[in-house]
């Protein structure tokens, strides 16, 4: 029973255009939506977060968007850079215990 | 910046042998997390602890998996014995503000 879905295993995109990653989720308790970059034999990083009271979140050239009717949240990288070719997970909290729940993951390849 | 401290980053056992794992969260953090990862999929929680106390540990592998925390601080994660099916990266985290998680390089266990 995947809770978190990430249903692109990779992405290629050109640098300097825009990377959309996308994340849908079935449990309408999850409060809290964090996306993580991975790169090979290293732990994720925290890239950037968003709320359940919020739609949108922006940090740089990394925006959040939060569709909750729909179940949906959305990563946009503008613009992309090769730095960013890495494996990016989309991650939600339940309200009780803290833990986070995450998708199988969306490859970016961002070529020069 | 203060960082999660895992080791050893490699480890190669053979089947039936016993492995354990260190971990050393961000001084402060009170909630501590083992996930492993197999490639290709997401991080899958296997225990959480609050303190020194285990909060879920649901998806443990009891027969063959232990986590202690003894004094709240550092932890430890074994294997025993190891199995084929064991081969994965075992992250650890610690929570900080705003529901993020940080996570070590991780160990990228190999069960031959």
């Amino acid at each position: 029973d995947q809770q978190v879905k990430q249903n692109s295993p990779s992405l290629s995109v050109q640098e300097g255009r825009i990377s959309i990653l996308n994340c849908d989720y079935t449990n309408s308790m999850f409060d809290y939506f964090l996306w993580y970059k991975k790169y090979p034999a290293e732990g994720p990083t925290f890239l950037i977060s968003i709320s359940s009271i919020k739609d949108k979140n922006e940090d740089g050239r990394f925006t959040v968007f939060l569709n909750k009717s729909a179940k949906h949240l959305s990563l946009h990288i503008v613009p992309s850079q090769p730095g960013d070719s890495a494996v990016y997970f989309c991650a939600a909290k339940g309200n009780q215990g803290g833990k986070l729940i995450f998708g199988q993951g969306t490859e970016l390849s961002v070529k020069p | 910046e203060a960082e999660v401290a895992q080791s050893p980053r490699y480890k190669i056992t053979e089947k039936s042998q016993a492995v354990a794992f260190w971990c050393d969260p961000i001084s402060g953090h009170a909630t501590l997390y083992w996930y492993r990862q197999i490639l290709g999929q997401g991080p899958e929680l296997l225990v959480q602890f609050q303190d020194e106390s285990v909060v879920d540990d649901s998806q443990l592998p009891k027969d063959r998996f232990s986590a202690e925390r003894l004094k709240g601080v550092d932890s430890t994660l074994k294997i025993q014995p190891a199995e084929l099916g064991d081969s994965a990266m075992y992250l650890c985290a610690s929570r900080g503000p705003e529901e993020k998680l940080f996570f070590g390089s991780g160990t990228q266990l190999s069960v031959l």
